[in-house]
């Protein structure tokens, strides 16, 4: 059954450091997003991707983050310079239509000391 | 946005018991789906419901959808200590983006 991959499953990291989340959708899928959750937290929106461009983003996302489909499979997360906050769960997300299912990937957890 | 509130919080129950779900939201909706979270992992989906239906079975899960009363309800048949995860509502509008926006979700624990 296809899947959403995502590396590196665990990424340690200082304060102000440069992050790269990468992420694999389903092949065949149109749309893609990010999501992330603080430890006991829900799990918040950040980022829809559609077309090669930003569709929505939350307040969260602001300037310290980016997206990218760089080659047509990947669909990466920067993160330019990290903050204690940033430590949390991301989630990336892949669907086939705009009105279906999301299927998620296991996510990459991004400790930042 | 859309985003569902899910009651109760948490839920424990025995194994073989049921455990039913409820959801309210607040606007029009295309469908609504259900997800579950297992601690640590990425959300699953369960099942999707459209707003002209109002009810859905796969496997041990029954959900139910009242548009006139914007809720929704997810039940879980003969429940299984691996049931035991939090569940998560996600109403989803006309958006264009497809993004679905989860609430804190109910905690279900099924106790072997």
């Amino acid at each position: 059954e296809p899947e959403v991959t995502q590396t590196p499953s665990h990424q340690v990291t200082q304060m102000g450091q440069e992050v790269i989340l990468r992420c694999v959708p389903i092949s065949n899928h149109l749309y893609f997003y990010w999501y992330r959750q603080i430890l006991g937290q829900k799990v918040e929106f950040l980022v829809s991707f559609y077309n090669n461009e930003i569709s929505e983003k939350s307040e969260i996302f602001d300037d310290q983050f980016s997206v990218e489909r760089p080659d047509g499979s990947n669909f990466t997360l920067k993160i330019r310079s990290t903050k204690l906050e940033d430590s949390a769960m991301y989630f990336c997300a892949s669907s086939e239509v705009n009105t279906g299912e999301l299927f998620f990937g296991e996510g990459s957890r991004l400790t930042v000391l | 946005s859309q985003q569902g509130e899910e009651d109760p919080q948490a839920l424990s129950i025995q194994e073989g018991e049921n455990a039913t779900m409820n959801c309210s939201y607040k606007t029009s909706i295309n469908n609504l789906q259900w997800y579950r979270q297992n601690s640590g992992r990425g959300l699953v989906h369960l099942i999707l419901i459209r707003s002209n239906e109002r009810e859905k079975h796969s496997g041990r899960l029954r959900v139910t959808l009242d548009t006139s009363k914007k809720s929704s309800s997810l039940l879980i048949t003969a429940s299984r200590a691996a049931d035991t995860a939090s569940y998560f509502c996600a109403p989803q509008g006309s958006s264009n983006t497809g993004k679905l926006i989860f609430g804190q979700g109910t905690t279900l624990q099924v106790k072997p």
